[in-house]
């Protein structure tokens, strides 16, 4: 079993659409909890960063984290053609080296 | 003006030969890796280096040889290219300091196909 698993998709949706991404991790250790997002031929970019347990909501996006279950999500609201994507979550503990799921492809069609 | 740069962005080279790809970043951070992004978009860390000091060597064959000239620059070597060593090659950096996000910043990607 991988430390972070993250369906690769693709998902595809329809603009306007509420999105859920999932990531499930095994390592107990993790604390720190990042949602990536990757362009097509482009590097990684930070999206949303969330510490321990909770929400953390920036504009269309909500990042949440359940340490009970070992579990984050990243929902999208009013997805946009622009949203479309691959979007990777990252966590690490107290090493500044994340470890990263292998990310979600999104697709959203006008 | 593009904060971590790599050269070249597309490499295309036969099997045993030898290349490098060279990374600079323009944020005055400390810390510098080498990541490799596989063809399922699975993204492995490689080497990180910390003011020109290698801090993390994962297992990546010996013919991988990073060098930091100083701390805005990561540069990487590859001898004897195998197959197996097509991918997207990403250079990243990070801020210092206790309290950070860790946040990554990661450069465009260096595509190397070998064939």
């Amino acid at each position: 079993q991988k430390e972070v698993e993250q369906d690769p998709g693709p998902l595809s949706v329809p603009e306007g659409a509420i999105v859920s991404l999932n990531c499930t991790y095994s390592n107990s250790a993790f604390q720190y909890f990042m949602w990536y997002r990757q362009y097509s031929r482009k590097g990684p970019e930070l999206l949303m960063y969330t510490y321990s347990s909770g929400n953390k909501e920036d504009g269309r996006f909500t990042a949440q984290v359940d340490k009970s279950s070992k579990y984050i999500s990243l929902f999208i609201r009013d997805s946009q053609p622009s949203d479309s994507a691959t979007y990777l979550c990252a966590m690490r503990g107290g090493s500044y080296i994340p470890t990263f799921g292998r990310g979600t492809s999104l697709i959203v069609h006008p | 003006d593009t904060a971590v740069s790599q050269t070249p962005k597309y490499l295309v080279t036969q099997m045993g030969n030898d290349k490098s790809i060279k990374c600079e970043q323009n944020l005055g951070h400390d810390t510098m890796y080498w990541y490799k992004q596989d063809s399922k978009k699975f993204l492995k860390i490689m080497f990180s280096y910390n003011n020109k000091e290698l801090i993390i060597n994962e297992t990546v064959p010996n013919r991988f040889s990073p060098k930091s000239p100083d701390k805005a620059h990561l540069n990487l070597h590859i001898n004897s290219l195998e197959l197996g060593d097509s991918a997207v090659y990403f250079c990243a950096s990070s801020p210092p300091g206790q309290g950070n996000t860790g946040e990554l910043f990661f450069g465009e990607g260096s595509r190397l196909t070998v064939l």
